[in-house]
């Protein structure tokens, strides 16, 4: 069973860096063809993704956003962090992490966390 | 990259049909036949619907399908149940950025 979960603040002032970190089970990012990426969705609005990391470590980011996040991962621990930094109160929103798997659904997201809220607010 | 344009809303009775279309350009959708759907439900994660265009994950019911005519892609689904109401979202993938669609409201009348 494959399984994606987002921990990280729930509240983060402006101009803070945020970090999350995205624990998945039921596959390795060790793996061939597998990657694990980040969306985010604010309240009420579309999709946006921010950035995918695959399993030979090739490093893939939002062109409005490269500036501001970086992704890492941690295979022993079956975990992917991402930090984004000079948080504005316009990156609340709720992020995702989902999975890549190119041998089974090409670049597509496969399977999803439940999602974790994060706003950004003094 | 601009996101994909799609209506913000469709709506439909029960059993009917309806199509959302997801309009791009030559650098996104109309450059490979990698483009996704997904359906969210109200404070759930979206669910991969369609990928590569016209295929169906396993598990994901025959009544969605995908198509692609040169820059716009399409979902349509057929015989529509309540359970059908959602939103949608289609996503282009090839290679990066990932860039996903404004979203589509899907109304069961």
């Amino acid at each position: 069973q494959i399984t994606l979960k987002e921990s990280g603040p729930t509240l983060v002032k402006p101009t803070q860096t945020l970090t999350l970190t995205c624990t998945f089970s039921g596959f390795s990012l060790s793996t061939s063809g597998v990657g694990v990426g980040w969306i985010r969705q604010p309240p009420g609005k579309a999709l946006e993704w921010l950035a995918l990391i695959y399993w030979n470590d090739d490093k893939r980011y939002s062109p409005s956003l490269k500036s501001r996040l970086t992704i890492t991962k941690d295979t022993s621990k079956n975990q992917v962090v991402l930090t984004m930094t000079n948080m504005d109160p316009v990156d609340t929103a709720t992020y995702y992490c989902a999975r890549v798997y190119y041998y089974d659904s090409s670049g597509s997201f496969d399977y999803w966390g439940q999602g974790t809220l994060v706003t950004v607010s003094s | 990259q601009s996101a994909l344009t799609q209506p913000a809303s469709v709506s439909g009775s029960p059993g009917q049909s309806i199509t959302i279309s997801c309009t791009g350009t030559s650098s996104d959708v109309g450059s490979y036949n990698l483009v996704s759907w997904y359906q969210q439900h109200p404070g759930k994660a979206p669910k991969l619907m369609i990928y590569e265009v016209s295929k169906r994950p396993s598990g994901v019911s025959n009544r969605f399908s995908g198509s692609k005519s040169g820059n716009t892609a399409s979902l349509t689904i057929s015989g529509l149940q309540a359970e059908d109401e959602a939103d949608y979202y289609c996503c282009s993938y090839a290679g990066s950025p990932y860039v996903f669609g404004t979203g589509t409201k899907v109304t069961v009348l």
